[in-house]
């Protein structure tokens, strides 16, 4: 399996501008997850879907993030309108297995999209 | 309080010691503890999962978990200059889901 697919690796793009982060997890995972990661704040969970539902997005930031996953191997995370505060490095993650008997399944990380928003 | 702390160091060794990266967490019904490696640039990489109290060794690799003291370690031993990188211990807390937390990670540099 090629891995969690993200695209495009990096976007540079100025404030007020609409921005698309793609995902493609792996094959037969069934957790899909979107993080972001900055110096000051590290990697903090924005949502995650379940079989393409999404379960948490308490983590959003604003109204300005959206997320969907019309399907089980795509998701779009979406910024609209862009700040220079949202600059970051957005990963996309799949999982396996779920929680269960308290117990969770590895994530498996994509490469990132590093976005600037100038 | 943040649910998962680390000392972000740097950390820095010399080639072929041993280096024990710490871990704490406040959810004391957290189950699932896991350490990731990451290099600069690069994204997140398992290195161990550990769900019991005692420890887990796998090669160099060995993750300590204490429930009661709510921490979790990584000790690396034979430290080699790959092995310099971020390590990042995520922990799942009990009834989330499959949400992970993660710590800010501890950047550790071995020094050949």
């Amino acid at each position: 399996d090629a891995g969690v697919i993200q695209s495009p690796r990096h976007e540079v793009t100025e404030m007020g501008q609409e921005v698309t982060l793609r995902c493609k997890p792996i094959s037969g995972h069934d957790y899909l997850f979107w993080y972001r990661q900055t110096m000051m704040r590290g990697l903090e969970l924005l949502i995650y879907f379940n079989n393409n539902v999404p379960i948490d997005d308490s983590g959003m930031p604003e109204d300005r993030f959206s997320a969907k996953m019309p399907n089980a191997s795509f998701s779009t995370l979406k910024i609209q309108p862009s700040e220079p505060r949202d600059s970051a490095v957005y990963f996309c993650a799949s999982s396996l297995v779920a929680a269960g008997q308290g117990r969770t399944g590895e994530l498996f990380f994509g490469e990132g999209s590093r976005l600037t928003v100038l | 309080q943040k649910e998962v702390e680390q000392n972000s160091g740097p950390l820095s060794v010399p080639e072929g010691a041993i280096a024990s990266l710490n871990c704490t967490y406040s959810d004391r019904g957290s189950q699932s503890f896991f350490w990731y490696r990451q290099y600069s640039g690069k994204s997140p990489e398992l290195i161990m999962s550990i769900y019991s109290n005692g420890d887990k060794e796998d090669g160099r690799f060995t993750a300590q978990l204490n429930k009661a003291s709510q921490y979790v370690s990584l000790l690396i031993r034979d430290s080699q200059p790959s092995d310099s990188a971020t390590y990042l211990c995520a922990v799942n807390p009990l009834y989330t889901g499959n949400q992970f937390y993660f710590g800010t990670g501890t950047s550790l540099t071995v020094i050949p």
